[in-house]
């Protein structure tokens, strides 16, 4: 069982915009930065979003990230089929002294 | 570009050792702004984070507590990698291990996963 609760999957259809949530509590997300990670199928997961809302080189203006009090959120606008994967939340535990993840979110491009 | 290479066994048999490598190149293990950490990944477990070594002025180690004991994180400074060992294993450690990089507080860079399998 995670420590971060993000919703099993999410789907939409090519070029709509899917929000993707990940819920924390006050020793992680609500204390540090929140961190986005994407996971395509057989790969390692890839940074996709840094310090809440920052975007790697590389990564599309489509990703978005925000941060309110101890939840998190990932919007994905303009969906591509190429989008599909998994997709993970982390944040750093200040109790447990950990890296704490979220579940994942699988996102179904219909 | 940093790169993570990592190398070892795919089958270790219960109450053994698991050990995995991981190569670096682009960075340096004895670098004062990073860390090295090692992950893992199972259906049942998720993303789980081991522990991690780093330099600063002398070396540091720091481990999940539910693995205290049981693990170490070594540091090859003369060939520029480090090491995961992995004591007293059970099929509850089956799993894709991951090493990774954290600078600036965060993980940035992923080694391309080893699965480990328990099993005799």
């Amino acid at each position: 069982q995670s420590v971060l609760t993000q919703p099993p999957s999410a789907s939409g259809t090519p070029g709509q915009r899917v929000t993707i949530s990940c819920s924390g509590i006050t020793s992680n997300i609500r204390s540090n930065f929140v961190y986005w990670y994407q996971q395509l199928p057989g790969t390692a997961p890839k940074l996709l979003i840094y310090k809440n809302n920052q975007r790697p080189s590389g990564v599309p203006d489509r990703f978005s990230g925000s941060k309110s009090g101890a939840s998190a959120s990932l919007a994905i606008s303009g969906l591509r089929s190429e989008d599909e994967a998994d997709y993970y939340c982390a944040a750093w535990d200040d109790s447990l002294s950990v890296w704490v993840f979220g579940g994942g979110t699988t996102l179904t491009v219909l | 570009q940093v790169q993570l290479q990592q190398s070892g066994p795919g089958l270790v048999q219960p109450s053994q050792t698991l050990s995995l490598t991981c190569a670096i190149s682009g960075d340096s293990v004895s670098s004062n702004s990073a860390s090295w950490n090692w992950i893992r990944q199972s259906p049942s477990r998720g993303l789980e984070w081991l522990g991690r070594t780093y330099y600063r002025s002398k070396w540091h180690n720091d481990f999940a507590v539910s693995l205290k004991g049981r693990i170490t994180i070594n540091p090859d400074t003369s060939k520029n990698q480090f090491s995961l060992h992995l004591n007293s294993v059970t099929p509850e450690d089956t799993a894709v291990y991951y090493c990774t990089r954290s600078r600036d507080g965060y993980i940035d860079y992923w080694g391309q996963g080893t699965l480990v399998t328990v099993s005799s």
